[in-house]
Order: structure tokens, then C-alpha cells, then sequence
């Protein structure tokens, strides 16, 4: 159980194209998503957090309308980075947690390595 | 700033063998819960264990456990018997209504 699905794993684009990552919980009820960023050999750094039918809290220093974030149902969150450029290229995973509790864990997506030419 | 701290950031281990990662976080709340999670080459995070801090006895999952201090704010992981499947980077994390990851310890085991 507990299994989160993101697509696409792997993404290679122009620069200047916008790209949109899916985060799905596939057996549970999502409340509450979040979206990381991750660069190669270090920790996952929390871009924002949303909860289902309410606008997205993004973490300091991460811009709003580069990263659009959307969770229109309790089983689907969207990342859609804008106008991608090549600093934008990373890892990006997402995460789903259940319930209204905070102790629940996170279950996480696979990622998205996403390469801007 | 409420912060986790993995002081190792690589660790060895013989297969077969014992070892401990450590693992010290800040916090200023009452009610927190700690975690584990495991990251392969394949990227993917998988839940290891986790530990409620108003519980005083230490979480066991199989091979994995924890020994929790909490008045030190340490929570560090023994993986027994290890396997040449365990090599991976771990991530100690305290959760609230966010996860706060320490940087990681990537471990190796030798055959």
C-alpha cells in the first residue's frame, strides 16, 4: 500500500519550454503533497507544500510563478516549472501524506530528472 | 533554525556486520516524530523506520533500529546483519507538518 506514482521520470527540454510533473497517490487519499528538489549528493530540499483545494505554501526563496504547483483532487498534485532554463535542471521528487495527521509518513514518488538544453 | 544533523557523511560496513549512523536534530516542539528513509542509486526514498518522540521505547523494523535520546536529541540508526542491499544514502528526517532532512550518510558494504 501506500504507493505514490510521478511521471514523468526523466525529461529532457529547451530552454524556455514549460514542463509538468505528475504526483499521484495510486491506493490512498492524498491531504496533503509536497514537492522537493534534490541536487546530486546532497539532501532534499522542500520546495513547497499543498494541500487538496487550497493555494500551495512555498518555502523561502523559491519563486511562485517559476514553480506552479497545483493539487485539484485529493490523488493528484502537479509541478509545472515555467520558462525553463538550464539552472532549473535537477531532480525534483514529490511526496504524499494521508490523513490529517502529522506523524503519518511521507510516501514518495521515484522522481524527475529534469535536463534543460 | 530547527535543524537535523548527520555528522557521517560516509559510513562502511562489512556484510553481514553491524553499524550505527548517526543522527542529532534541534527542535523546539513537544510533539515530533523521526524518521529514517533510505535512497538507492535508483533515487527512489523508502521509509526505514520511524519513531514518535512521546514514545520512550525504541521502533525495531526487522534488522533496522533506533536508539532514541530524546533529552540528547539524538536518534541514531543500527542496521544488523547488513546486506549488500542496504548500500544506499539514509536520511534522518524530524517531521512535523514538514520533514526537515539532514544532509545524509551514504553507506557502502563491502562483500
Amino acid at each position: 500500500g501506500a504507493v505514490v506514482s510521478q511521471h514523468p521520470s526523466w525529461v529532457i527540454c529547451k530552454s524556455g519550454t514549460s514542463v509538468k510533473i505528475e504526483c499521484r497517490s495510486l491506493d490512498f487519499q492524498a491531504t496533503t503533497m509536497f514537492w522537493y528538489r534534490q541536487f546530486p549528493k546532497q539532501s532534499l530540499m522542500l520546495m513547497a507544500t499543498s494541500n487538496e483545494g487550497s493555494k500551495a505554501t512555498y518555502e523561502q526563496g523559491v519563486e511562485k510563478d517559476k514553480f506552479l504547483i497545483n493539487h485539484a483532487s485529493l490523488t493528484l498534485s502537479t509541478l509545472t516549472v515555467t520558462s525553463a532554463h538550464p539552472e532549473d535542471s535537477s531532480f525534483y521528487i514529490c511526496s504524499a501524506r494521508g490523513g490529517g495527521k502529522s506523524n503519518q509518513p511521507q510516501h514518495f514518488g521515484d522522481g524527475t530528472r529534469l535536463s534543460i538544453l | 533554525a530547527q535543524t537535523v544533523t548527520q555528522s557521517q557523511p560516509e559510513m562502511s560496513v562489512q556484510e553481514a556486520e553491524t553499524v550505527t549512523l548517526s543522527c542529532t536534530y534541534d527542535t523546539s516542539e513537544s510533539d515530533y516524530y523521526l524518521f529514517w528513509y533510505k535512497q538507492p542509486p535508483s533515487r527512489q526514498m523508502i521509509l526505514v523506520i520511524r519513531q514518535e518522540a512521546y514514545k520512550q521505547q525504541n521502533a525495531t523494523e526487522n534488522r533496522f533500529s533506533v536508539n532514541f535520546q530524546k533529552a540528547a536529541k539524538s536518534f541514531s540508526l543500527k542496521i544488523s546483519d547488513s546486506q549488500l542491499g542496504d548500500a544506499a544514502m539514509y536520511f534522518c528526517a524530524r517531521g512535523g507538518s514538514r520533514l526537515t532532512f539532514g544532509e545524509g550518510t551514504q553507506l557502502t558494504v563491502n562483500p
